[in-house]
């Protein structure tokens, strides 16, 4: 099925460090959501964005919804050790009152205390 | 709020046996749920919508009288894998939606092993 390009696909890092992940795709989306998921666990929602250009923050989370709809990258700052897991970004595209999420790959993050 | 739970959370069962997976949503009634495959390392692939009283929308190359889905009542869909194999092992998630257009709410997933 259709995905999203994401990357990077796994991120190595130190404590205390920012992280960056982006997500594009040759398709426009009317919403960009944000997804951490720990092993054996289902996705759980972190950012959800909703207009082209719109930045939204949850905690050290920092995500903005590109202005040609077809991108939306994730910002996480001072990394923490819980932090690990795999990041996956989701686009929706809806025109009736529920609209498929179309999900990137992945990105896996390694936190070094 | 906003809950979905999963039961089992996993299963092993031997190949040719059929296993059934539900989805609940706790606190709220879903108007769609949808079921997810995830196999490792890899992301999570829709493999069908459902309405709560219609049949089922099933992704391209999803067979669907494999993959049986019922979605009796607005709390709770059921995923049964008919005749399982080896290949069908894999984690399955369900996600639940409200008349909201952006929100799906996910649980917690079903690890399937056909052994």
């Amino acid at each position: 099925g259709q995905q999203l390009n994401q990357s990077p696909q796994s991120m190595f890092i130190q404590e205390g460090e920012d992280v960056s992940m982006n997500c594009t795709s040759s398709s426009i989306f009317n919403t960009w959501l944000w997804y951490k998921q720990d092993p054996g666990e289902g996705p759980v929602l972190l950012i959800a964005l909703y207009k082209a250009g719109e930045l939204t923050s949850n905690g050290r989370l920092t995500a903005q919804f590109g202005i040609t709809r077809k991108d939306s990258f994730l910002n996480i700052s001072a990394s923490i050790p819980s932090d690990v897991g795999i990041y996956f970004c989701a686009g929706q595209w809806y025109g009736g009152s529920q609209g498929n999420l179309i999900f990137g790959k992945g990105t896996k993050l390694s936190v070094k205390p | 709020g906003a809950v979905v739970s999963q039961h089992p959370s996993w299963v092993i069962c031997k190949s040719g046996t059929s296993v059934k997976i539900e989805c609940r949503s706790l606190d709220f009634q879903a108007t769609t749920m949808f079921w997810y495959r995830q196999f490792p390392k890899q992301s999570l692939m829709l493999m069908a919508t459902s309405n709560e009283g219609s049949k089922a929308t099933y992704e391209q190359g999803v067979e669907k009288d494999k993959f049986l889905i019922n979605h009796a009542s607005l709390t709770l869909s059921t995923l049964t894998v008919t005749s399982a194999h080896p290949e069908d092992s894999s984690f399955y998630i369900c996600s639940a939606g409200t008349d909201r257009a952006n929100e799906q709410f996910f649980g917690p997933g079903t690890r399937l092993t056909v052994l």
